[in-house]
Formats: C-alpha cells, structure tokens, sequence
C-alpha cells in the first residue's frame, strides 16, 4: 500500500525563480493538502484540493498556486521565490468524505532559495 | 492558531512510560483530539485520535479528561526511536476546520 510521495526531496532556486513540487496521495484518498514548514516550527497550512478545486486556503499569498489532477495527484506552485520560502514542503492525504480521516503525510520536499 | 498548549519539551527513559501532557480548554464539543508526531527529517505521522472516551492502538493510548479541556498521551514502552516532536491538535468535523499545528512537544528518550 504505497504512502504518500513527493517529488523532488531537494530543490535548489534563486531568488525570482518559480518552482514545482509534486505530491501522490496515499492509494484510496482523494484529496491533498499542503503545509509548509519553515526550520524548528511546526508546519503551516497552504491549502487543499478536492475534486480538482482549491477548497481551503491558509494565510498565503498568490504567489502560492495549487492544482489537483483527476488521479488526485496535486502539484505545488511558488511563483516569484523569495529567500523566506525557503523550508520543508509537506504533503498530505486524506478522505473528503469521512470527517475526522487523519491526514498521511509524506516525507517533504526541502526547497532551498538562495 | 493552535488552541492547545503543550510543553516544550520532555525527557524519558528508554523502556519507561512517556507520558506528554496536552491542554486544549477552549475544545468545543465537536472537536476532536489528534495527536501526531514527527521525527527528524521525516514528515508528520499520524497517531491517534478521539472525542472523549480513552483510545488505545498498536502505537499509544490517549487519555482525556471528563472535562475534555486536557489530554495525556502514553507511550507505553518509550524506545529511542521516539525520540520525536509530538504535536497535539484540535479539530471539528466540519468540512473547513484545519489541522493547526503548534510548536509541539520535543520528546527525548534517554539510553
């Protein structure tokens, strides 16, 4: 039973570039959520895709865009890097349907801007 | 922002129960406790999770108080590979609540 998946695990930028990371939800879930975690916090939500529509969204400017593709797989954009986004991405799966479905995360993608 | 308060951090040692405490005195009555944690360089690994009564899994158990406004969660037979930050969150039903992560708890376990 494959688990969460994130692609890359590392990633190097420059400042101003654009970056996109991709995520493979745990099998059986249909839909995605990502937080971001910036070095020793905890990890802040972005936002979270159902049915390929963003449904909520953490406190986050535009500059961060999601998608999410019919096979539930979901990529994150960052436009217009800035050394703050610099931190863990984290992805995370669960059922739409079932309210208190814990979330399945997968091991991150570190992005590094420099 | 996070709705529990949690210590900083805690130590234990290997083979004895660790106990993290969790205080949440504003959970609502539809509101789940969850707890999750995550090692070093890994992502965040779900737990346990519950409404009132205590919940035991292959993993922990997790006690919460009558009045629902502070939680325990056990480790029964803490090993190194514990060592960990425990986050503990609150969380309703509705569609648009969110898992809010805090600062958690840094769990160390002693040889």
């Amino acid at each position: 039973d494959a688990g969460v998946t994130q692609s890359p695990t590392h990633l190097i930028k420059t400042r101003g570039q654009q970056v996109t990371l991709r995520c493979s939800p745990k099998s059986g879930h249909d839909t995605v959520s990502w937080y971001q975690q910036a070095l020793g916090q905890g990890p802040q939500f972005i936002f979270q895709y159902y049915e390929e529509e963003e449904r909520q969204r953490g406190n986050f400017p535009d500059r961060f865009s999601g998608h999410q593709f019919p096979n539930y797989s979901s990529e994150l954009n960052v436009n217009a890097l800035l050394l703050g986004d610099s931190a863990l991405y984290l992805c995370a799966s669960s059922l739409w349907w079932a309210e208190t479905s814990p979330l399945h995360f997968g091991n991150g993608t570190r992005l590094t801007v420099t | 922002d996070a709705k529990t308060t949690q210590p900083t951090s805690m130590d234990c040692a290997e083979g004895r129960a660790a106990n993290l405490p969790c205080n949440h005195s504003t959970i609502s009555g539809n509101e789940y406790v969850y707890w999750y944690r995550q090692i070093h360089s890994q992502g965040p690994q779900y737990i346990i999770h519950g409404l009132k009564n205590n919940e035991t899994n292959e993993m922990a158990s997790l006690i919460i108080t009558e009045d629902r406004k502070s939680s325990t969660l056990i480790l029964p037979h803490a090993t190194l590979r514990d060592t960990a930050v425990y986050y503990c969150i609150v969380k309703g039903v509705n569609r648009d609540d969110k898992i809010i992560f805090g600062k958690g708890t840094r769990l160390h376990i002693l040889p």
